[in-house]
């Protein structure tokens, strides 16, 4: 099974509002990953998660808080977005420790967000 | 900031004929890889080469790697309707020591249009 799955496909949300994406995988990987992609751009990372423990945050705004509650999830909490954060939030995993040639992302069909 | 710069950005092609792209990057890297993305999906990985190889194949894709130059080619080989997509490469740029896990830094990418 090479499968990520990310939940909901679509969400549209005030800028009000509090949800979350949902991210799982049962490939027995120990890395995870967030994304952010705008349209016709290339994803841009957001974080990386290493054995359940936040090891990269690319200066990602305080709205967009991640967790991982155990080695197969990973969730985003979006709170007080802005209309400028609509895009694909794109969610990975991958082996966490590699030499040459493991760092191999398995993507989800991510979750297209709508900030109104 | 964008490591990887796709070349060209657009690229429309008869099927059964042979497509190219290239990708140009900034810093050292650990290895290469390239990312197929159908519509606004998640990503697919198709091929990585490590820093020490300079050509490598898998099926009707060749992948090239000058290292001297930062560069890497991608040649699809008789070119089919389902190869209609974006191509993405991708290098990881070591944020972490030790050979943690690390985020990929994608190029701007190629639309690739095969023309039944």
């Amino acid at each position: 099974d090479t499968e990520v799955t990310q939940t909901p496909k679509h969400l549209v949300m005030g800028m009000t509002n509090k949800k979350s994406l949902k991210c799982e995988q049962h490939m027995g990987h120990r890395a995870m990953y967030w994304y952010k992609q705008k349209a016709k751009k290339p994803p841009e990372l957001m974080f990386v998660y290493s054995y359940e423990k936040l090891s990269i945050n690319e200066s990602v705004p305080s709205r967009f808080s991640p967790e991982c509650p155990n080695s197969s999830l990973l969730n985003l909490h979006l709170h007080a977005l802005q209309p400028e954060d609509s895009a694909l939030y794109l969610c990975a995993s991958s082996q966490a420790l590699f030499g040459f040639g493991k760092n191999i992302q398995y993507f989800g069909a991510g979750t297209r967000l709508s900030v109104l | 900031s964008q490591q990887g710069e796709e070349d060209p950005q657009a690229l429309s092609i008869q099927e059964g004929e042979n497509a190219t792209m290239n990708c140009s990057y900034k810093t050292s890297i650990n290895n290469l890889q390239w990312y197929r993305q159908n519509s606004g999906r998640g990503l697919v990985h198709l091929i990585l080469i490590r820093s020490n190889e300079r050509e490598k194949h898998s099926g009707r894709l060749r992948v090239t790697l000058d290292t001297s130059k930062k560069s890497s080619s991608l040649l699809i080989t008789a070119s089919r309707a389902a190869d209609t997509a974006s191509y993405f490469c991708a290098t990881d740029q070591k944020r972490l020591s030790g050979g943690g896990a690390d985020g990929l830094t994608f190029g701007k990418g190629t639309h690739l249009i095969i023309q039944p």
